[in-house]
């Protein structure tokens, strides 16, 4: 069964601060995985999203992450934090078969002070 | 890129009511359309899987004749609410890939139900 870990439910940075949002996997295939926003009270915006090729995805609103299968990992980065990725952010998971539901993590809350 | 909506996108009934949720493609067809459903800050939890021309699938737990889905279209899913409860309160989303594209999906912008 496919799963995702999220670490760290709320995390801090100042507006400038690098942006780390932790995301790891668990699954018995080759997964796709997705990084998706939610602002307060609206649905999903996906940031990025890995599928095949290269490991290292760019996204809107200058995230990237990197997959990692030898460590599972889809971490989130942005080297400078705005006042305006302050929001919901989640990791999924989703194997090869078309139209196949994601898998969410629980999320994680990104805080950004002035 | 595509679209997928909801309506209504906000609704208070009172307990023991029923209230509808539909979930549309505009531009794309979906044989498969999902629901899911979230708690305040939680994260979303699969409820069932919207097949077109054939019965949904329930996760576990997820009672079928209280959340009754119905695929009529290849561009229309609905969620019926029956005999709701305060605690079925929630945010409701949907999403849908297109057919025969492997990874893509579309999440709708949610239907916030507030049961009375």
């Amino acid at each position: 069964a496919q799963s995702v870990t999220q670490l760290g439910s709320h995390v801090s940075v100042s507006e400038g601060a690098l942006v780390l949002l932790r995301c790891n996997y668990s699954s018995s295939v080759p997964p796709y995985l997705f990084w998706y926003v939610q602002y307060p009270n609206q649905g999903l915006q996906l940031l990025l999203k890995y599928t095949t090729g290269a490991t290292l995805v760019k996204g809107i609103n200058g995230f990237e992450a990197e997959f990692k299968k030898s460590e599972t990992s889809f971490h989130l980065t942005k080297p400078s934090a705005h006042m305006s990725d302050a929001a919901e952010y989640f990791c999924a998971v989703s194997d090869y078969q078309a139209g196949t539901a994601l898998i969410f993590g629980k999320g994680t809350t990104l805080s950004v002070s002035s | 890129g595509a679209v997928v909506s909801q309506h209504p996108s906000w609704v208070i009934c009172k307990s023991g009511t029923s209230v509808k949720i539909e979930c549309r493609s505009l531009d794309f067809q979906a044989t498969t359309m999902f629901w899911y459903r979230q708690f305040p800050k939680q994260s979303l939890m699969l409820m069932a899987t919207s097949n077109e021309g054939s019965k949904a699938t329930y996760e576990q737990g997820v009672e079928k004749d209280k959340f009754l889905i119905n695929h009529a279209s290849l561009t229309l899913s609905t969620l019926t609410v029956t005999s709701a409860h305060p605690e079925d309160s929630s945010f409701y989303i949907c999403s849908a890939p297109p057919s025969g594209v492997v990874y893509e999906q579309y999440f709708g912008p949610g239907t916030r139900l507030t049961v009375t």
